[in-house]
C-alpha cells in the first residue's frame, strides 16, 4: 500500500522568496517514484518534476527543487524567487514498482503569493 | 497537439440518470486512468487500464465502470448517478512505466448530480 500526506491545507508566501511545500510518503516498494503536479485556479494539472528512488541527487526544473530525504519518506517541493503566478494548488503524488502504475496524490497544499 | 481530451466539459444531471465520459489520447499511451477530485482530498483514482481491453479497479471504484475498447479511448460511465458523485472527474495516460513518468492530464470534466 501507498500513502502521501501533505499537512499544510494552505501556505503563504511574499512575492520573490522561496518556499517549501511539506510532503511525506509511505510505500512497501523499493523502487517508486515522486512527483510534484501544480493546478491553478483554470483547473488543469501541470507537471513540475519528478524523482525517482535510486536518484542520488534532487531533482531541479528551473525556479523548482525538490528536497529528497529517503530515510525520513519525503519529498518537499522548494520554489525559489516565488512569482504571483505561483498561486495555485500543489499536489504531491507517488507511484510504485509493485502499484500496476498508478499514482496515487496527497491532498494537496494551496499555495498563496502575496505582492 | 491535442493530447489527453475529456468530453463532455460540463454536465448536470438528476439523480438516477447514466451518463459516459470520453477520454481520448493521442500519444499512443498504453496507461489510461479516470480520477476524481473532490474539495481536500486531492485526486482519488477510480479505474484504471494498462492496456486496450483490460481495466482494474482504483480507489474509489463503486458506482463506476469503465470500458477500454480501443487503445485511445477510455470510457467512464455512471449507471445511476447519486449526488456523492458530484465531482471533477480526470482522465489522464502515460507510457508503460510503472514508476517513472508522469501522467498527462485531460482538462477535466465537472459533473453535476440534483
Amino acid at each position: 500500500a501507498q500513502k502521501i500526506t501533505q499537512t499544510q491545507p494552505g501556505m503563504f508566501v511574499q512575492e520573490k522568496e522561496a518556499v517549501t511545500l511539506d510532503c511525506t510518503y509511505d510505500t512497501s516498494d523499493q523502487s517508486y517514484g515522486l512527483f510534484w503536479y501544480k493546478q491553478p485556479s483554470s483547473g488543469e494539472m501541470i507537471f513540475l518534476i519528478y524523482q525517482g528512488s535510486y536518484d542520488e541527487q534532487n531533482a531541479t526544473e528551473g525556479r523548482y527543487s525538490l528536497n529528497f530525504q529517503k530515510a525520513r519518506k519525503s519529498a518537499n517541493l522548494v520554489i525559489s524567487a516565488s512569482q504571483l503566478g505561483d498561486s495555485a494548488m500543489y499536489f504531491c503524488a507517488m507511484r510504485g514498482l509493485n502499484q500496476g502504475g498508478k499514482l496515487i496524490f496527497g491532498q494537496g497544499t494551496e499555495l498563496s503569493v502575496k505582492p | 497537439n491535442a493530447g489527453v481530451t475529456q468530453t463532455p466539459k460540463f454536465r448536470v444531471l438528476k439523480t438516477g440518470q447514466s451518463m459516459t465520459l470520453l477520454c481520448a489520447q493521442d500519444m499512443n499511451h498504453e496507461y489510461m486512468y479516470w480520477y476524481r477530485q473532490d474539495p481536500g482530498m486531492g485526486l482519488r483514482l477510480i479505474h484504471y487500464s494498462v492496456g486496450e481491453g483490460t481495466t482494474a479497479k482504483g480507489e474509489v471504484p463503486d458506482g463506476y465502470n469503465v470500458s477500454r475498447l480501443k487503445k485511445q479511448n477510455f470510457l467512464l460511465g455512471l449507471e445511476s448517478a447519486a449526488p456523492s458523485q458530484t465531482s471533477v472527474y480526470f482522465c489522464a495516460s502515460s507510457y508503460p512505466k510503472l514508476y517513472t513518468g508522469e501522467l498527462f492530464f485531460g482538462e477535466g470534466s465537472r459533473l453535476t448530480v440534483l
